[in-house]
């Protein structure tokens, strides 16, 4: 079966601190892919990183970078200097099979409050 | 990045009427959608993946009876909450993949559709 595991429902963290969001996933399919997605009150869902399986160096995109450490079906998010904007639900996702008719599947969410 | 539109934003309706939701790409085509639904500080729950030109595909436990979809073309979307109830008042949200694009790149998604039943 395939899951996706989001144990920290809610976070807080200083301005400017890094911030580590944890996912951990299960799938016996040997390639897929790993998502983050942002969601801020308004409801939309903004993608921000993507990781294969098969990438041998961990996903950057300016301050996120993705902590994957495939033999321990990890997939952490990492936030950098964090600002007042990045509050917001953060959701780990994966989709199990290549093809355009595969689904993604999403974990139950972070909730990430960045204080002043 | 490839844009996906969603409408209506929100919308009101009284129990026992039929809402439309659309889904469109706008500047790419999309032979496979998705549509989710988010209940309240929980997570997106896939209820069916719309196929371009036949028949949608159900998850488990959802009606296909009580949420009609249609994917008349490749970039169009649509998904029919029939005599909605109450419960039925949540958030919708639609996503599409670029179906020229190999690998697994990511899905883009609307801006959610907000139904609130009364």
């Amino acid at each position: 079966a395939q899951k996706i595991t989001q144990t920290q429902p809610g976070m807080f963290v200083q301005e400017k601190e890094a911030v580590t969001l944890d996912c951990t996933y299960d799938t016996s399919d040997p390639s897929y892919g790993l998502f983050w997605y942002k969601q801020p009150s308004s409801g939309e869902m903004i993608f921000l990183i993507y990781q294969g399986s098969y990438d041998q160096q961990n996903a950057t995109e300016g301050r996120y970078s993705l902590n994957f450490q495939k033999a321990r079906k990890s997939a952490n998010l990492v936030i950098s200097a964090s600002q007042l904007g990045d509050s917001a639900m953060y959701f780990c996702a994966m989709r199990p099979h290549l093809g355009s008719a595969s689904k993604i599947i999403f974990g139950s969410g972070t909730r990430l409050s960045i204080r002043p | 990045g490839a844009v996906v539109s969603q409408h209506p934003s929100w919308v009101i309706c009284k129990s026992g009427t039929s809402v439309k939701i659309e889904c469109r790409s706008l500047d790419f085509q999309a032979t496979t959608m998705f549509w989710y639904r988010q209940f309240p500080k929980q997570s997106l729950m896939l209820m069916a993946t719309s196929n371009e030109g036949s028949k949608a595909t159900y998850e488990q436990g959802v009606e296909k009876d009580k949420f009609l979809i249609n994917h008349a073309s490749l970039t169009l979307s649509t998904l029919t909450v029939t005599s909605a109830h109450p419960e039925d008042s949540s958030f919708y949200i639609c996503s599409a993949r670029d179906h020229r694009k190999t690998g697994n790149t990511e899905a883009f998604f609307g801006q959610g559709t907000r139904l609130t039943v009364v």
